[in-house]
This record gives C-alpha cells, structure tokens and sequence, in this order.
C-alpha cells in the first residue's frame, strides 16, 4: 500500500493562531480524508479532500474552520484557523485507491494552549 | 446516521489468554476492515472482509463477518503484550460512498505479560 507522510507530527500552538498540516503521498490516490481523533478514541472525519475543488465538509465542521487544499492527487493540506483549547486533537490524513481500504498517516498531535 | 457499535470499550487481560472484540450495525456493510492503532501513529489496516459468512485469519488473529453483512468479530487467541493497541473496525455501508469509512468507537486493549 502506499505510504502518507504526515507533518508536523506534533506542534503545540497559542490561541487564536492557525495551524497547516501537510500530508504527501508517494502515489497518486484516488481519495484523501482528514480526520480528527481524541487520544485513545475512535476516528471522526472532518471532510473530503477532493482534488481540484473545494472539500466535502461533514456535520459540524466547516470550510472558515478547517480550510483543505487539495492541488494534485498525492497532496494535501488541513488548516486549523483561530485555535481554541478545544481543538486539541490529533488530527489523520488518510488515503484510498481503488477500494474502501484507508492508509494513514501517522498523526499531528496539537495542543492548544 | 448510520452506527457503527463495538464492545468492549476497554479490555484489559494477561498474557495467554482469548479475547473477543465485536462490531454491529443495524445497517449492510459492503465491506468491513479491522484496523491496529499504537500511540503515535495512524491507524493500520489488518483485514478487509466483503463476503457474508467471511472468515479470515492472521496468525493468531480469527476475523469473521456475519453471514448478513451486519456484524463482525475479532478473535485473538493467546495474546501477548505486542498484541496491545487500539482495535478500530471500520464499514463501508452498502448505498453510501464506497470510499467512506464510518469507524467504530474502538476498544483498546491491554495486555499484561
């Protein structure tokens, strides 16, 4: 399967700041998903990265919050714009080729102080 | 809303012995995949089970999806201290995205030498 890298790994930021996490793909892939997960719980996703056009946003999160960038098929980008405590999460891209198999990436933990 | 309940939560165990882990639904899946998580990295993907009835193996992990599509389990028999993570299952529902996981809320297990 493919491989994501995924960065910063770990960052801890001022309220009221915005964080940009990249993750690069070393293949082109079908489908990109960022999602967000409290330590030891499960996986909610954010949106659809969807090349070339603006992200699939699910309930409760949305575009002015979590800007994606997508511009090629092994490339994306999450935004987490005006940092609250409250968004201190880990945060996973993920990836999909073909089929409904996800690979990930191995996570930003943010801490927002 | 489609959900996606798995049990336990927590598991805490010695070495040596079997553990079950399950997932349900109320909905079709038309896949099912089993994923390993540990601390600091995303999630791995262990098994994809598309088939009512399916059973697969991985070494000392059994998987197995209910013969309607609903449900699945994780055996694991004689576990061992390596065998500790999170234990996400995650479906693919039959009319959704074939590209959207729904995840479930993880169990994650401890095991004691």
């Amino acid at each position: 399967s493919a491989v994501i890298s995924q960065k910063p790994s770990r960052d801890i930021c001022q309220r009221g700041t915005s964080l940009t996490i990249q993750c690069q793909v070393d293949s082109q892939v079908t489908m990109m998903f960022w999602y967000r997960q409290q330590p030891g719980q499960s996986l909610t996703l954010i949106a659809t990265a969807n090349q070339g056009s603006e992200a699939t946003y699910e309930s409760g999160f949305v575009i002015d919050k979590f800007p994606i960038s997508r511009p090629n098929l092994t490339f994306s980008t999450l935004t987490v714009s005006n940092m609250s405590p409250e968004d201190s999460s880990i945060y996973l891209c993920s990836g999909a080729g073909g089929g409904t198999e996800a690979f990930f990436g191995q996570g930003t933990r943010l801490t927002v102080v | 809303t489609q959900l996606l309940e798995q049990s336990p939560q927590f598991l805490s165990i010695q070495e040596g012995e079997n553990l079950t882990v399950y997932c349900n639904s109320s909905s079709v899946f038309s896949s099912l995949q089993w994923y390993r998580q540990e601390p600091g990295e995303g999630p791995v993907l262990l098994v994809t089970v598309v088939t009512g009835g399916e059973v697969k193996k991985l070494k000392r992990l059994t998987f197995q999806f209910g013969d309607a599509r609903k449900d699945s389990s994780l055996h694991i028999t004689a576990a061992q201290p390596g065998d500790t993570g999170l234990y996400l299952c995650a479906g693919a529902f039959s009319g959704g995205s074939n590209y959207k996981l729904t995840f479930g809320k993880g169990t994650l297990l401890t095991v004691n030498p």
